[in-house]
């Protein structure tokens, strides 16, 4: 069980346009979805957390304009690079939580996407 | 300041041999800890979680962790390594009170020798 998928696994695109990332949780409901960006040998980085239903919530230095974000059903969350350029080349990685009790519980995280931006 | 120190970036360790990979927490209240492992250009795979009870934890993989808080530790370890070990290990920490965000260490890259 807690498996999570994401959607496409690499993406190549031009300089300017935009890319949607698909992350769904496939055996269990996720009230809140995390995402990640991890540069080449290094670790994970939280973007943004969102929880469904709610606007998400950006960490510091991260353009919510750039990186939009929504979690429209307990089973997906997409994240959107808005005019991209080279510098959001990255591996983007989602991962999926329950709540209970009020707290949310582990994470369980996708396979990730590799994104190229020529 | 809060912070998750894995200091070991790089090990190398011959295959059939014992593993200890370290980790340190500075966090006022324990946390949940948690080790993950990320093969090449995949997602990451939960090893083992620590949230309260018995301080060593059992993951899959043959892998365990023993959280000691009076050395704000959490190290993982495997008693006989395969080469399929061969990945990158992260060790993360949810702070007390409440669920916010997964904070990770730097990793440390495992190289494993036939």
């Amino acid at each position: 069980g807690a498996v999570v998928s994401q959607h496409p696994s690499w993406v190549i695109c031009k300089s300017g346009t935009s890319v949607k990332i698909e992350c769904r949780s496939l055996d269990f409901q996720a009230t809140t979805m995390f995402w990640y960006r991890q540069f080449p040998k290094q670790s994970l980085m939280l973007m943004a957390t969102s929880n469904e239903g709610s606007k998400a919530t950006y960490e510091q230095g991260v353009e919510k304009d750039k990186f939009l974000i929504n979690h429209a059903s307990l089973t997906l969350s997409t994240l959107t690079v808005t005019s991209a350029h080279p510098e959001d080349s990255s591996f983007y990685i989602c991962s999926a939580a329950k709540t209970r009790g009020g707290y949310t519980d582990t994470q369980y995280f996708g396979p990730g996407t590799r994104l190229t931006v020529l | 300041a809060q912070s998750v120190t894995q200091p070991d970036i790089h090990i190398t360790v011959s295959e059939g041999a014992s593993l200890e990979l370290r980790c340190n927490y500075s966090y006022g209240a324990t946390p949940y800890l948690f080790w993950y492992v990320q093969s090449p250009g995949q997602g990451l795979q939960l090893l083992l979680k620590y949230f309260s009870g018995d301080t060593l934890v059992q993951g899959i993989k043959g892998f365990e962790a023993e959280f000691k808080r009076s050395q704000s530790s959490f190290n993982l370890r495997k008693p006989s390594v395969h080469w399929s070990d061969a990945a990158e290990y992260f060790c993360a920490v949810v702070p007390s009170g409440g669920y916010n965000k997964l904070i990770f260490g730097a990793g440390t890259r495992l190289a494993v020798h036939p």
